[in-house]
């Protein structure tokens, strides 16, 4: 019979515009928070981390925004590209063990 | 190039098939995982290996059977599969386990493709 997959919500952004990506996690005592990206056929591809007290870091073109209180992370995307379209996926984790969320699918509109 | 190859890429194999899963890391990593990612599920962590030895089974059933003969090499022994372990499998690696000021963060391997009939 048919398979029924995860149901990944989508964000669709129009090229050169901000994207955020959000996530909810479960558990307040993790340690430190990754997002992960991944394009079709590949394996995921680590993009920017946070530890656990930190609220907000930065790298090239993304921002992550952590939301203790809330248990709540964000991705923020500048002058998002076509290249940036895959499955985003916020991870969790505590000493090495990561637990990773349902993903997020950005796809850029040219 | 992520520095973590998997072979094969893709696999069908029959319910009572052996088959085996291989990955190489070529970063010097010491800490090796296996990890599951199907059509109905988040990534889901299956087994982790710490300077060759097993740190982690994620309550994995025994016909998936891990293998670690050094820190750079990582196999996935395959027997007696049931149509709904079809799944990409992802093998990653990173420089430790994570703890102290490590993230753990993870180098990924492009997966191999696992189709069960």
């Amino acid at each position: 019979g048919e398979s029924v997959g995860l149901h990944l919500p989508t964000l669709s952004v129009q090229e050169g515009d901000n994207s955020i990506i959000n996530c909810a996690y479960s558990n307040s005592a993790s340690d430190y928070f990754i997002w992960y990206k991944q394009e079709s056929g590949k394996g995921p591809q680590f993009i920017i981390d946070i530890r656990s007290n930190m609220d907000k870091r930065q790298g090239q073109r993304v921002t992550v925004l952590l939301n203790k209180t809330v248990k709540h992370l964000s991705l923020q995307i500048a002058a998002t590209q076509p290249g940036d379209s895959a499955v985003y996926f916020c991870a969790e984790g505590s000493s090495y063990k990561l637990i990773f969320g349902s993903g997020t699918r950005l796809l850029v509109r040219p | 190039e992520t520095g973590v190859t998997q072979t094969p890429r893709h696999l069908v194999m029959g319910m009572t098939n052996k088959k085996s899963l291989k990955c190489e890391q070529h970063l010097g990593h010491n800490a090796m995982y296996w990890y599951k990612q199907s059509a109905k599920k988040p990534l889901e962590l299956m087994f982790v290996y710490n300077f060759k030895e097993q740190t982690e089974n994620n309550s994995v059933p025994s016909r998936f059977s891990p293998e670690c003969p050094n820190s750079s090499h990582l196999f996935l022994h395959l027997h007696t599969l049931q149509p709904e372990d079809s799944a990409l499998y992802l093998c990653a690696s990173s420089q430790d386990l994570g703890t102290g000021a490590n993230t753990g963060e993870l180098f990924f391997g492009e997966g191999s493709r696992l189709t069960v009939l």
